[in-house]
């Protein structure tokens, strides 16, 4: 059964701590899109992969996040220093190629308090 | 850049009716994907309809079926005998390279 795996599904932490949000995409998939999802904004696009290459990361703020892909099978989403402003539903998703369909993980809620 | 809007941020509809959810969406390029998809309240989200831009005829799937108007860049969801379990959240997407969504449009579904 291929899906998407978050993990952790839920995280609360400290306001100034560090946190690190994994994604294992579909096997065979070869882009990996990071989503955050807030009632006011709804679902943004974070930043994307393709072959692990970083094609677009204009959705981050810079200065505290930032996304990698060690390995085809490994996406990471670290957010550091945390602030309450960042508490959300990160979703990871995975495709094949060009925007053909995002096959979606069950996210992580991150609550900084 | 590209841009979805979803101006219907909540509908209801009675059960065994038909509504329709509506989406604009803004591009320079001609050949794209649409997207509807689904999130429960379990959070998952679930690809309910894809449309593709180069296709005339318009996608259907079961009770769903979309209205694509390419050149008024409208992409409008028809979901027909509604079910209590089409209750959720629906978020129009559009792709070319990425994948971006609109605010989504929360449905009630009324017994």
């Amino acid at each position: 059964d291929a899906r998407v795996t978050q993990t952790p599904r839920h995280k609360v932490t400290e306001m100034g701590q560090e946190v690190t949000m994994r994604c294992q995409p579909i096997l065979g998939h070869n882009t990996v899109f990071w989503y955050r999802q807030t009632m006011m904004q709804g679902l943004e696009l974070l930043a994307y992969f393709r072959n692990r290459a970083p094609l677009d990361d204009s959705g981050m703020p810079k200065d505290r996040f930032s996304a990698e892909m060690p390995d085809a099978t490994l996406a990471t989403l670290k957010i550091q220093p945390s602030e309450p402003r960042d508490s959300a539903v990160y979703f990871c998703a995975s495709g094949k190629g060009e925007a053909t369909e995002a096959f979606f993980g069950q996210g992580t809620r991150l609550t900084v308090v | 850049a590209q841009t979805v809007t979803q101006s219907q941020p909540e509908m209801s509809v009675q059960e065994a009716e038909t509504v329709t959810l509506s989406c604009t969406y803004d591009t320079s390029e001609s050949d794209y994907y649409l997207f509807w998809y689904k999130q429960p309240p379990s959070r998952q989200m679930i690809l309910v309809i894809r449309q593709e831009a180069y296709k005339q005829q318009n996608a259907t799937e079961n009770r769903f079926s979309v209205n694509f108007q390419k050149a008024a860049k409208s992409f409008s969801l028809k979901i027909s005998d509604s079910q209590l379990g089409d209750a959720a959240m629906y978020f129009c997407a559009y792709g070319d390279d990425k994948i971006i969504f609109g605010k989504g449009t929360r449905l009630h579904i009324l017994p």
